[in-house]
């Protein structure tokens, strides 16, 4: 089963910042918090992945709360491209066999 | 970032015959692969994983003897779904993965009639 909460949908205007909740009450102090996406159709994109650090790539950024409870995607300037299933995924590094569980997601819409 | 591939895109079969889907990474190798199946409107489900020179680990419930996982190098898994049934028809990914990364393919959609 998945370790992870989400909700189910979220809507968002062209331009605006998306901020997409990420609950994981149960993680533990290995495990890292994984962000993919996946746009209909397609396979899952990575987005970005961090342990208890704050991250910032090019596409997105990820808040991690102290405890580790909880995290935050944060997609700075939503464009309609955005339009997907959001998934928040703990798993240990995957430099071993790690497995991916996906939830269900959020299903992000990015309205014009 | 790394690029996996998969073949074919989508493929129709009739019921009772068997269909190969390839995953390749095009320029890593990867000693792990896996392989998700997905069915309208749900999440990805892990079916197995795929070890290069060694047998595949199977999830709970998915049969091996009927999805048929083989590894033979380090850039290439075949997914081989074996007498196929209408209830087989699913999108299939595999996914490749390197050491911080899992890197998907573009999934292969299988319609059995």
């Amino acid at each position: 089963d998945a370790k992870t909460t989400q909700p189910p949908s979220m809507d968002c205007a062209e331009g605006r910042a998306a901020n997409l909740p990420c609950n994981h009450s149960t993680i533990s102090g290995n495990e890292y918090v994984y962000w993919y996406r996946q746009i209909h159709s397609q396979g899952p994109q990575y987005i970005i992945h961090g342990l208890k650090n704050n991250e910032t790539n090019e596409m997105a950024s990820l808040i991690i709360t102290e405890d580790r409870k909880s995290s935050t995607l944060i997609l700075p300037h939503a464009t309609l491209r955005d339009t997907a299933v959001y998934y928040c995924i703990v798993a240990r590094s995957q430099g071993g066999s790690e497995k991916l569980v996906f939830g269900k997601g959020t299903k992000l819409t990015v309205n014009p | 970032g790394a690029v996996v591939s998969q073949h074919p895109s989508w493929v129709i079969c009739k019921s009772g015959t068997s269909v190969k889907i390839e995953c390749r990474s095009l320029d890593f190798q990867a000693t792990t692969m896996f392989w998700y199946r997905q069915f309208p409107k749900q999440s990805l489900m892990l079916m197995a994983t795929s070890n290069e020179g060694s047998k595949a680990t199977y999830e709970q419930g998915v049969e091996k003897d009927k999805f048929l996982i083989n590894h033979a190098s380090l850039t290439l898994s075949t997914l081989t779904v074996t007498s196929a049934h209408p209830e087989d028809s699913s999108f299939y990914i595999c996914s490749a993965r390197q050491p911080y990364e899992q890197y998907f393919g573009p999934g292969t959609r299988l319609t059995v009639t």
